[in-house]
């Protein structure tokens, strides 16, 4: 089974909208971690904004917001006044503590293509 | 740029050549992580290390491939004998420390890899 799901391979949305960005997640750890980043043309990945499982509130980093629901594992990643810069992938990650590969590694979705439109 | 350095950026070689990729990471880091990355996907882990000691390899990770990272600092990645199937993006990263919720990865540009 697929421990990171991202539905939405591309997404086109007007400049000044806010666009979501959704994930789904599947592990059995109590402890975990998620991620989301940003890559865009360059290659480099960005990290963007981090939630812990036992974390209360959902995380902020300005634009940036993660809507998370821990009962139905999902992670969406909220971009608010979405920006041209924007338009990059998107990818969704989780770090397991007990039983993730590579311990503190992170497993990767396949990703969101978010194109951002004038 | 106090960053995470990759070399070279791209490498085009033909099948059955060996070639080998070179990550600097953030200096204070310790944890240094290497990741493929092929079109349309996600990044796939392949390996990591803490300091000099690699602690875990993907099944990724044939008999082909084999990374060191001697002094605990900068690391090399060696392909041997490479087949098309190799043809992706490396990527590497660095952190810092197991905490949970301040570990997050710090990535190079990558290294792309083309083998005709």
């Amino acid at each position: 089974a697929q421990k990171i799901t991202q539905t939405q391979p591309g997404m086109f949305v007007q400049e000044k909208e806010a666009v979501t960005l959704d994930c789904t997640y599947d592990t059995s750890d109590p402890s975990y971690g998620l991620f989301w980043y940003k890559q865009p043309s360059s290659g480099e990945m960005i990290f963007l904004i981090y939630q812990g499982s036992y974390d209360q509130q959902n995380a902020t980093e300005g634009r940036y917001s993660l809507n998370f629901q821990k009962a139905r594992k999902s992670a969406n990643l909220v971009i608010s006044a979405s920006q041209l810069g924007d338009s990059a992938m998107y990818f969704c990650a989780m770090r397991e503590v007990v039983s993730g590969g590579g311990a503190d590694g992170l497993t990767f979705g396949k990703g969101t293509h978010l194109i951002i439109q004038p | 740029d106090t960053g995470v350095s990759q070399n070279p950026r791209h490498k085009i070689t033909k099948r059955g050549q060996n070639v080998t990729f070179r990550c600097d990471p953030i200096s204070e880091h310790n944890r240094l992580y290497w990741y493929r990355q092929t079109l349309g996907q996600g990044p796939e882990f392949l390996t990591y290390f803490q300091n000099e000691a690699q602690l875990e390899k993907s099944r990724l990770l044939s008999d082909r491939f084999s990374a060191e990272r001697p002094k605990g600092s900068f690391s090399t990645l060696e392909i041997q004998r490479t087949e098309q199937g190799d043809s992706a993006m490396y990527l590497c990263a660095s952190s810092l420390g197991v905490a949970l919720n301040t570990g997050e990865l710090f990535f190079g540009e990558g290294s792309r890899l083309t083998v005709l």
